[in-house]
């Protein structure tokens, strides 16, 4: 059974940093991309980023490209989002998200995590 | 970015009803439309791929259609357990979102 979870979320103030993990299991977690989709009241849900399965390609949404990093260690079967320069609309509960397809940036989700929730406030 | 627009937000049905959902999309993604289910609390979960798919264990009165601009979901025979907002998801180009409907049981 797969299952993913994060950590890291909290409240960080706006100009800052936060970093973001997910541990998976359940699952040949070198074969997966995975990849990162956070949900706002304002915004819905939204996707944010992919890694490939070897880790040497990272895809990002524009509103994060610059700002937020997306990378993995397939030893430990996790995969971290480091964001940075962290605006107030960048609160929401980010998910860590498992791919229906192992390959490629264009598919759905199949598994989702519960969820690590990140407050951007002053 | 392929825009997803849901319509309605909200529908309010009895148990047993037929409940019809709509997604339409801001240019064609052919096939590539999905749907999910949210229930407060939880993360959302794929009912359905490329339009018409239905995920390992998902019920058969959950069915969706259409094609080009225009989407379905339709859950035929409503439960209690269906409350939940559903969205509509596209792979056409990189992952977009609808807003989600809400369907709440009387």
């Amino acid at each position: 059974q797969v299952q993913l979870v994060e950590s890291g979320g909290g409240v960080v103030q706006p100009g800052g940093s936060l970093r973001l993990s997910c541990v998976a299991s359940g699952f040949k977690f070198s074969d997966s991309a995975m990849h990162w989709v956070r949900q706002s009241p304002g915004t819905g849900l939204e996707w944010l980023a992919h890694i490939r399965n070897d880790g040497t390609t990272q895809w990002y949404a524009d509103s994060v490209l610059g700002r937020f990093t997306i990378s993995r260690d397939n030893s430990k079967n996790t995969i971290d989002l480091q964001m940075d320069s962290l605006r107030p609309d960048d609160t929401a509960v980010y998910y860590c998200v498992k791919p229906i397809a192992a390959a490629g940036i264009r598919t759905y989700f199949d598994s989702w995590g519960l969820g690590t929730r990140v407050t951007v406030s002053s | 970015e392929i825009v997803l627009t849901q319509s309605p937000a909200t529908l309010s049905l009895s148990p047993g009803e037929r409940a019809t959902l709509s997604c339409r999309a801001s240019e064609s993604v052919s096939r590539y439309l999905g749907w999910y289910q949210q229930k407060p609390g939880q993360a959302p979960r794929l009912l359905i791929s490329e339009t018409s798919n239905r995920a390992t264990g998902i019920p058969a009165r959950f069915s969706g259609s259409g094609s080009g601009t225009d989407f379905t979901l339709v859950i035929s025979s409503l439960e209690p357990e269906d409350s939940a907002v559903y969205y509509c998801q596209q792979r056409s180009a990189w992952p977009s979102f609808g807003g989600g409907t809400k369907v709440e049981i009387k």
